[in-house]
């Protein structure tokens, strides 16, 4: 089993939607958790950190459920740039573990 | 200025071949990583060093060798390469508890 197992997708959803990914983590003792975006042919960029309270950014609110061991993000009011790969990330210690990623394309 | 640097950008080469990829960040964090990305997308670390100290190594053939000559510097080295090498090699360097920044990754083709 995988330590980071996202939703495969991929997600095609038109403009305006609303979206939401899922993630869950194995190790119990991870500590800090987040998603980043990788645009085609980037590198990975933070998107936001996630916090067990569950944290908002505008159009994007991430949640943890440390019981579950799952993390989520919810993008609302989808735009065209909002298309790329969201990557969940999970942390112990000095060991960064990233989920396979879940493609999105927001189309017009 | 760039806070996490990789070169090359680009790196074709043939089977067999030796080839080294390095990095360099500017933030003063104290880990460094290297992950590799492989065509389905996935990216799999292969090694962390805190400060220069060798972390983990995610079972990647030996013939991969990281180095690390200072905190700041994390190195790849690759012998013999092979066709399943090819792959996004990408540096990334973080301070404890909080995200990682990324360098913009060595494209790496074997032929």
């Amino acid at each position: 089993r995988k330590e980071v197992e996202q939703d495969p997708g991929p997600f095609n959803v038109p403009e305006g939607a609303t979206v939401a990914f899922n993630c869950t983590y194995s190790n119990s003792a991870s500590q800090s958790f987040f998603w980043y975006r990788q645009d085609c042919r980037k590198e990975p960029k933070l998107l936001m950190s996630v916090y067990s309270s569950g944290n908002e950014d505008g159009r994007f609110t991430a949640q943890l459920n440390r019981a579950s061991q799952y993390i989520s993000l919810l993008i609302r009011d989808s735009k065209l740039s909002d298309s790329a790969t969201y990557l969940c990330v999970v942390n112990r210690g000095d060991d960064m573990r990233f989920g396979a990623g879940t493609r999105l394309t927001v189309k017009p | 200025d760039t806070a996490v640097s990789q070169t090359p950008k680009y790196l074709v080469t043939q089977m067999g071949n030796d080839k080294s990829i390095k990095c360099e960040q500017n933030l003063g964090h104290d880990t460094m990583y290297w992950y590799k990305q492989d065509s389905k997308k996935f990216l799999k670390i292969m090694f962390s060093y805190n400060n220069k100290e060798l972390i983990i190594n995610e079972t990647v053939p030996n013939r991969f060798s990281p180095k690390s000559p200072d905190k700041a510097h994390l190195n790849l080295h690759i012998n013999s390469l092979e066709l399943g090498d090819s792959a996004v090699y990408f540096c990334a360097s973080r301070r404890a508890g909080t995200e990682a920044f990324f360098g913009q990754g060595t494209r790496l083709t074997v032929v």
